[in-house]
């Protein structure tokens, strides 16, 4: 059980083109669900926590309209790169909770995560 | 939410404990220490987590002071493939979606 599926893998697009990542919970649902950002050799920084059909919630510092993030459903939450730049290059991360699940809580699943690569 | 402190790497031989510590002198009581681990390129993993008592599941066991103020997380029989960063983190058990707040962690190596 909790699984959480995140689609592309692995994405390279040019410079100005936006970019979707989808996160999806496979077998369960997730009142809430967070995306972040890896550089290369850092730790994971958040961006932004999105509760299912409400407006996330960004971290200082993170353009939430370059950074669009939309959570219409329990199992689904979208993170769109707009007008990416190759500064934008990071592994993009997101993770879910369900309160009803074993570990508490508060306890985040996460998905595989995303490479982006902006040329 | 109270700061941690974990050393930068550890070694360990496969089949051996690997004993990672980690200190959270700062914590307050109404906090829990969680233990995640990611492997190279890829999600973090939830290990466990705990409050006051020691706790053990399939994954690991978190053993935590009396005064609360370091765990350390102990993998019994560690194998290559437990090569990963483990990030100790302390957080307020709210119920409410608060966010987890990652340190470097600890790059644990596990060696033949």
């Amino acid at each position: 059980g909790a699984v959480v599926s995140q689609h592309p893998s692995r994405v390279i697009c040019k410079s100005g083109t936006s970019v979707k990542i989808e996160c999806r919970s496979l077998d369960f649902q997730a009142t809430t669900m967070f995306w972040y950002r890896q550089f290369p050799k850092q730790s994971l920084m958040l961006m932004a926590t999105s509760n299912e059909g409400s407006k996330a919630t960004y971290e200082q510092g993170v353009e939430k309209d370059k950074f669009l993030i939309n959570h219409a459903s329990l199992t689904l939450s979208t993170l769109t790169v707009t007008s990416a730049h190759p500064e934008d290059s990071s592994f993009y991360i997101c993770s879910a909770r369900d309160p009803r699940l074993a570990g508490g809580p508060d306890t985040q699943y996460f998905g595989p995560g995303t490479r982006l690569t902006v040329l | 939410d109270a700061k941690t402190t974990q050393p930068t790497s550890m070694d360990c031989a496969e089949g051996r404990a690997a004993n990672l510590p980690c200190n959270h002198s700062t914590i307050s009581g109404n906090e829990y220490v969680y233990w995640y681990r990611q492997i190279h390129s890829q999600g973090p993993q939830y290990i466990i987590h705990g409050l006051k008592n020691n706790e053990t599941n399939e994954m690991a066991s978190l053993i935590i002071t009396e005064d609360r103020k370091s765990s350390t997380l102990i993998l019994p029989h560690a194998t290559l493939r437990d090569t990963a960063v483990y990030y100790c983190i302390v957080r307020e058990f709210t119920g409410g979606g608060n966010k987890l707040t990652f340190g470097t962690g600890t790059q644990l190596k596990v060696e033949l």
